[in-house]
């Protein structure tokens, strides 16, 4: 899986966008990313995946460089519950019949602010 | 929709006890479904994962051992309990279709005193 970097801490204010960068210059072309995020105490959240193309759910949106060694989750109105620890990741699918650990770096630590 | 339960949600158990973590999911079918272990303040271990019934696979050698008795269960025990068990013990499924995205369950928070 190719390596991220994000930045260890990032702050918002609440009802603003929330955007959250992650470095991934050397991703190779089968591999996606993903994000995810922990809520203290809480098991890890699956918010939004990607190829190429720029993808939105309820949750967020996701915006990949052109080169894809970016991108960039936007969270369109932040509230508290949405301070969290966000992880991006890069990795390929497994082969069918098989699976894979999925490997959270550090993440962003994002406090959104009243 | 398809939902993950884990239980129980905490548990403090002394050294040399036996351990029975159970997790089900539901509204999919034939799921790959995860064990890991998160130590306080790190990243995420993968423990096994089951691809099918009866098919673990084990990821780092220790004194837990998993079982999927069936399609949508998965258990993981111990029979004699260590210290350093202690941690938050995640479930997670996914379908290996076209993507790999796991859905984790809300963890049981594992200390051993």
């Amino acid at each position: 899986d190719a390596k991220t970097t994000q930045p260890p801490s990032m702050d918002c204010a609440e009802g603003r966008a929330a955007n959250l960068p992650c470095n991934h210059s050397t991703i190779s072309g089968n591999e996606y990313v993903y994000w995810y995020r922990q809520i203290h105490s809480q098991g890890p959240q699956y918010i939004i995946h990607g190829l190429k193309n720029n993808e939105t759910n309820e949750m967020a949106s996701l915006i990949i460089t052109e080169d894809r060694k970016s991108s960039t989750l936007i969270l369109p109105h932040a509230t508290l519950r949405d301070t969290a620890v966000y992880y991006c990741i890069v990795r390929v699918n497994p082969p069918g019949g098989s699976a894979r650990q999925l490997t959270f770096g550090s993440g962003t630590q994002l406090t959104v602010l009243p | 929709s398809q939902t993950i339960h884990q239980w129980p949600a905490t548990l403090v158990q002394p050294v040399g006890s036996p351990l029975s973590l159970e997790c089900t999911v539901e509204g999919t079918s034939n799921p790959n479904l995860y064990w890991y272990r998160q130590a306080a303040g790190r990243g995420l271990q993968l423990l096994f994962y089951s691809v099918g019934i009866g098919q673990i696979s084990s990821e780092v050698p220790q004194n837990l051992s998993a079982s999927r008795p069936q399609d949508r269960q998965f258990i993981l025990s111990s029979k004699k309990l260590l210290l350093s068990d202690s941690g938050f013990y995640l479930c997670a499924w996914s379908v290996s279709q076209r993507t790999d995205t796991q859905y984790f369950g809300p963890g049981t928070r594992l200390t051993v005193l």
